[in-house]
């Protein structure tokens, strides 16, 4: 059974300072690797994609992949209040099935 | 404007009931995925479908379920007889055409409670 293992959290994190989620897989031959917010009570909506090794930066997000280790994680920079959500790491495992972990509660606190 | 529109928003069955959900993207997307969410719990893969069929299904996806396409616009997800643990947030995701990304978007949901 291929996984996509999370913390579930909370994860608490002072106003402005960096959250760091993390996120591992199972499937060795995943290539594609994805980061979600979730709200309470919304839909997933796409943050960060990322498909090769080393580092990614979009704004105030930075997402890493180290396939040898088979580990994903997601920064957040200068956290903010309207962070505190639900991040989904979510992986491609073959063709195009797509998996989610169960995601890491972030809480921004003011 | 969502990409994705999703129909019911809410809808409210009794136990062995057929359940239709409906998705509809604007144009250009070419993958469909349908994804459920039991409250408190992971966002669960149950079908993904390209070029009119299936491309791949997880274990939840039995013969209760199906997907169609019928007019090239709507897509559909089927719930033939629904059970009590079907209740969830059923979730349509799709793929922008131009390249097969894997960036899904999500539709707003669907809420199913079955009684």
């Amino acid at each position: 059974q291929k996984e996509v293992e999370q913390n579930s959290g909370p994860l608490s994190v002072p106003e402005g300072a960096i959250a760091s989620l993390n996120c591992t897989y199972s499937d060795r031959v995943s290539q594609s690797f994805f980061w979600y917010r979730q709200y309470s009570g919304k839909s997933p909506e796409l943050i960060m994609s990322i498909y090769s090794n080393g580092d990614k930066e979009d704004g105030r997000f930075t997402a890493q992949l180290n396939k040898a280790s088979q580990y994903v994680s997601l920064l957040i920079r200068d956290s903010q209040p309207s962070d505190s959500a639900t991040y989904l790491c979510a992986v491609m495992e073959r063709d195009d099935k797509i998996i989610f972990g169960k995601g890491t509660r972030l809480h921004i606190l003011p | 404007e969502p990409e994705v529109t999703q129909t019911p928003s809410h809808q409210v069955t009794q136990m062995g009931q057929e359940v239709i959900l409906r998705c509809v993207p604007i144009s250009n997307h070419l993958y469909f995925y349908w994804y459920r969410q039991i409250l408190g719990q992971k966002v669960e893969f149950l079908v993904s479908f390209y070029n009119n069929e299936i491309s791949e299904k997880s274990e939840i996806f039995d013969d209760q379920f199906s997907v169609e396409r019928p007019d090239g616009s709507n897509f559909t997800l089927k719930i033939r007889s629904t059970k009590l643990e079907d209740s969830a947030m059923y979730f349509c995701a799709t793929v922008l055409a131009g390249g097969f990304t894997g960036e899904l978007f999500f539709g707003e949901g669907s809420r199913l409670t079955v009684l």
